[in-house]
C-alpha cells in the first residue's frame, strides 16, 4: 500500500528566506507527482505536476524535483512571501483496476512566513 | 470561470438523517471524484468515477452513494448520517487519466458538514 509522508509537519521562516519542503513515498510505481497548496477553508490549488519520467518542474518561484528511486520530491520556494503561508500537500498517483486517477496524500506541511 | 462547484458550504445534520451533498464542474473533466479531510488522517478517498454512467468505490466507501448521470454532476449521498461522518469533504475532477493525460486534480471549495 502506498504511503506519503510530509516532515515537518510544520515550519516557520522569516520573510525572504526559501521554503524548501519534503515529501516521501512508500511506492516507486507511480504516474506522477503533484503539489497543492490549500488556504484555510479553501480546496486545495494545484501548484505542480512532475510526472514520472521528469526529474524537476518549475512555475515562477517553485521549483519541484522527483526522485523517484529514493522515493522522494522536494519543493522548493524561493524569496519566501506572506501570502505563501498556507498548507502545501503532496500526492502521488497510482493505478486502480486500470482506470481513475486516484491519488495519495500526504498530511501536509503547514507553513508561516513572517513579515 | 467556475471550475469545481460545491454546494453547500455548511451543513449540520442529526444522526440518521440523509443528505446530498452537490458538486457541478464545467470543464468537461470525464473525471471525478470525492475524497473526505480529516484531522490526522488527511485526504481519503470516497468514490470516483472515469464518466457519466461509471463509478466505482474507494478508500473508504461506506455509508456513501454516488451517481453520475452526466458529465457534469457528481453527487455524494450520505443514506443515515453518523457523527464520524463529521468531516470536510472535497468533490475533484480531471480530464481522463485513462487517455494518457497526466491531468492535475482540480478541487471545489468544500462541504463543511456536522453531524451531532
Amino acid at each position: 500500500k502506498q504511503e506519503v509522508t510530509q516532515i515537518p509537519a510544520a515550519l516557520s521562516v522569516p520573510e525572504g528566506e526559501n521554503l524548501v519542503l519534503n515529501c516521501s513515498f512508500t511506492d516507486s510505481a507511480i504516474y506522477n507527482l503533484q503539489w497543492f497548496r490549500q488556504d484555510p477553508g479553501k480546496g486545495l490549488t494545484s501548484l505542480l505536476l512532475i510526472q514520472s519520467s521528469q526529474r524537476e518542474q518549475t512555475s515562477g518561484r517553485l521549483n519541484a524535483s522527483l526522485d523517484k528511486s529514493s522515493g522522494r520530491s522536494t519543493l522548493y520556494i524561493a524569496a519566501s512571501q506572506p501570502g505563501d503561508s498556507a498548507t502545501y500537500l503532496c500526492a502521488v498517483r497510482i493505478r486502480i483496476k486500470a482506470a481513475g486517477n486516484k491519488l495519495t496524500f500526504g498530511g501536509g506541511t503547514r507553513v508561516l512566513v513572517k513579515p | 470561470n467556475a471550475g469545481v462547484t460545491q454546494t453547500p458550504k455548511f451543513q449540520v445534520l442529526k444522526t440518521g438523517q440523509s443528505m446530498t451533498l452537490q458538486c457541478a464542474q464545467d470543464m468537461n473533466h470525464e473525471y471525478m471524484s470525492w475524497y473526505r479531510q480529516d484531522p490526522g488522517m488527511g485526504l481519503r478517498l470516497i468514490h470516483y468515477s472515469v464518466g457519466a454512467g461509471i463509478t466505482d468505490q474507494g478508500e473508504v466507501p461506506n455509508g456513501y452513494n454516488v451517481s453520475r448521470s452526466t458529465t457534469e454532476d457528481f453527487p455524494l449521498r450520505l443514506l443515515s448520517a453518523a457523527p464520524s461522518q463529521t468531516s470536510v469533504y472535497f468533490c475533484a475532477s480531471s480530464q481522463s487519466p485513462n487517455r494518457g493525460h497526466n491531468s492535475p486534480l482540480h478541487f471545489g471549495n468544500g462541504t463543511r458538514l456536522t453531524v451531532t
